[in-house]
């Protein structure tokens, strides 16, 4: 079936280093997409979304980008804190067969920022 | 700002019992939804809900599984009778307006509930 997923597991950085941790998903039918953080023991937190009508959109230090010619998202965070620590999910509305409202969340990636 | 709350944080049972647990979802939102994450693994869809009738629902939400909104705040999801294969965190999620409906269609979620099946 076709699914969200994602290139690195983990992804290692120093702190003031700009972070990009990408996705793939393979739905050409998905017109929304969001990036969720997750800390531990805790819930899906939103950071940023877009929808398939736009290439790029930006908020406070994270930046989203859609690539649909190749079905590619990413997540770019600027400046990375310690804070920003934390497990990454992609995730995408799954039209037709998922209906509109269902969201379909790629496996994460764990950002570690190192001091 | 207003967040998803739910109860309990953690709910330990035993297998074949049933438990139901509990979520407040933002106020103005009109959408609901319950998701699960097993340990280690990726967060799941179970089921949505708006106008007081589900409107989808995964193939992990079986006969079992059963959800309500009894008041005009609570939003809750029942397992009958509980595996051990139920045990994992369970979120739920609410939104404004669905996916496709414009700029509140974000579904913002609890801080979970982990179940335990022993």
């Amino acid at each position: 079936g076709e699914s969200v997923g994602l290139h690195l597991p983990t992804l290692s950085v120093q702190e003031g280093d700009n972070s990009i941790i990408n996705c793939a998903y393979s739905n050409s039918a998905s017109d929304y997409f969001i990036w969720y953080k997750q800390e531990s023991g805790k819930g899906p937190q939103f950071i940023i979304d877009i929808r398939s009508n736009m290439d790029k959109r930006q908020g406070q230090r994270v930046t989203v980008l859609l690539n649909k010619t190749v079905k590619h998202l990413s997540l770019q965070i600027a400046a990375t804190q310690p804070g920003d620590s934390a497990v990454y999910f992609c995730a995408e509305n799954n039209p037709p067969s998922g209906g509109y409202n269902k969201l379909i969340f790629g496996a994460g990636t764990r950002l570690a920022v190192h001091p | 700002e207003p967040e998803v709350t739910q109860t309990p944080s953690h709910q330990v049972t035993q297998m074949g019992q049933e438990v139901i647990l509990r979520c407040v979802p933002i106020s103005n939102h009109l959408y609901f939804y319950w998701y699960r994450q097993i340990l280690g693994q990726k967060v799941e869809f179970l089921v949505s809900f708006y106008n007081n009738e589900i409107s989808e629902k995964s193939e992990i939400f079986d006969d079992q599984f059963s959800v309500e909104r009894p008041d005009g705040s609570n939003f809750t999801l029942k397992i009958r009778s509980t595996k051990l294969e139920d045990s994992a965190m369970y979120f739920c999620a609410s939104s404004e307006r669905p996916v496709g409906g414009g700029l509140q269609e974000t579904q913002y979620f609890g801080p979970g509930t982990r179940l335990l099946v022993l």
